[in-house]
């Protein structure tokens, strides 16, 4: 059973940092890449930022772009997302997602979120 | 980037009732060489993460009601639910996978 759990939220003055964490297991994770999507309170569905399976390349929204570092240590079996300079807009819940389209159908799994709010 | 735009914003349906949701991408995301459409459907409800309903524009995932189907191709496409049911009530998202991925801005179904 593939699951993905996420840690690392939590209260962060504007201008902080934070990292995220999501322990994956149930498939071989260094062989899938993983991506982080976030959803503001009361507001729709955000697509963040993306690693490759050896985490060689890196894809960030324009929102974030600057200021988080996306990474995964493969032998953790673990996924971050470094996020510098927050600001208000930046709070939401934050989703690990793993989601495949490299075979003929869709694999995609979600953690349950983690809360990252960003206020003084 | 790719944008996609859903209409409407929300919809109210009675029960047993047709609701159409359209979604747009600002480009075509149809790739000839395997003749698919990198769209998917996702249904979310509240306090929950987003739930995977259709991909390739018109593939429905395993367990997922056969009310729900999927249309469309190039930049336009359509989410059916072909007779409203009380639990599908929620907010629907659009998704394009073809470059990088991208959301539309959602819209609620309600009764």
């Amino acid at each position: 059973e593939v699951q993905l759990l996420e840690s690392g939220g939590g209260l962060v003055q504007p201008g902080g940092s934070l990292r995220l964490s999501c322990v994956a297991s149930g498939f071989t994770f260094s062989s899938y890449a993983m991506s982080w999507v976030r959803q503001a309170p009361g507001k729709g569905l955000e697509w963040v930022s993306g690693i490759g399976g050896s985490g060689d390349i890196t894809y960030y929204a324009d929102s974030v772009k600057g200021r988080s570092t996306i990474s995964r240590d493969n032998s953790r079996s673990t996924l971050f997302l470094q996020m510098n300079s927050l600001r208000a807009e930046d709070t939401a819940i934050y989703y690990c997602n793993y989601f495949d389209s490299s075979g003929s159908g869709v694999l995609d799994y979600w953690g349950q979120g983690v809360l990252v709010t960003v206020s003084s | 980037d790719i944008v996609m735009t859903q209409s409407p914003d929300s919809l109210a349906v009675s029960l047993g009732e047709r609701a159409t949701i359209n979604c747009k991408s600002s480009q075509s995301i149809f790739y000839n060489p395997n003749n698919k459409n990198y769209l998917a459907w996702y249904q979310q409800k509240p306090g929950q993460p987003p739930k995977l309903l259709i991909s390739w524009a018109s593939t429905r995932e395993s367990g997922v009601p056969d009310r729900f189907s999927g249309s469309g191709s190039g930049t336009h496409f359509t989410l059916t639910i072909s007779s409203l049911q009380a639990e599908d009530v929620a907010v629907y998202y659009c998704h394009q996978y073809y470059s990088a991925r991208t959301f539309g801005q959602g819209t609620k179904v309600e009764v």
